[in-house]
């Protein structure tokens, strides 16, 4: 079953524009991952944030955790036409399923 | 890291029949997972397939539709039993290593089957 919320559900913005994802979540977790999926292809791993850390960075990726809140964000800068994805956060509850949220279907149009 | 090989990528198959899908790791992995992506939806656990012992299977997901086999640490199969329609959806194999605290899963390219 689904652990998590994603807001927002579509976004659709122009090339070198930011882009942010939310993600909301219900129980507490280990980590929190963000994946990547291109045309209902195989998911790609982007980012694992652990329940201990509060933000991280990797090349345009910048993701924060509110473990308080419950709840993430991903943010993309500088996006570019390649960026077009669905994006996916996923919950790490006791080290081995994940649970994943419902996904924001970014466009970025060039 | 692991590289997971799926096949088949893609089928189109008749109601009624069945279709096995099937999954090769490049290393030994503890767990492998799999999950179902009905269009235009997030993935949907269902089952948890280890070495050695029975797959684990979700709610609303039992082993006489999905019959999983984990041969070994590094295989796993997911067969589709009496499909139909509402079975069309892409399906994924994933894999977490050995020591899966704080690690990121490795999934395959999916199957996308469609059922007419």
């Amino acid at each position: 079953s689904q652990q998590g919320e994603e807001d927002p559900q579509a976004l659709s913005i122009q090339e070198g524009e930011n882009a942010t994802m939310n993600c909301s979540y219900k129980t507490s977790i280990n980590n929190l991952q963000w994946y990547r999926q291109n045309s209902g292809r195989g998911l790609v791993h982007l980012i694992l944030i652990r329940s201990n850390e509060r933000e991280k960075h990797s090349g345009r990726l910048r993701v924060t955790l509110d473990t308080s809140k419950k709840s993430s964000s991903l943010l993309i800068t500088a996006s570019r036409a390649a960026d077009t994805a669905s994006y996916f956060c996923a919950t790490d509850h006791a080290g081995n399923m994940l649970t994943f949220g419902g996904g924001t279907r970014l466009m970025v149009k060039p | 890291s692991a590289v997971i090989s799926q096949k088949p990528s893609r089928d189109i198959c008749q109601r009624g029949t069945s279709l096995t899908i099937q999954c090769q790791v490049d290393s030994q992995v503890t767990m492998m997972f799999w999950y179902r992506q009905q269009p235009g939806q997030s993935l949907t656990l269902i089952a948890t397939a280890n070495q050695g012992s029975e797959a684990t299977y979700e709610s609303g997901f039992v082993i006489d539709k999905f019959p999983i086999s984990r041969p070994n640490l590094t295989f796993s199969t997911l067969t589709v039993s009496n499909m139909s329609p509402e079975d069309s959806s892409i399906y994924l194999c994933s894999a977490r290593p050995v020591g899966t605290l704080n690690t990121e899963a490795f999934f395959g390219q999916g199957t996308r089957l469609t059922v007419v």
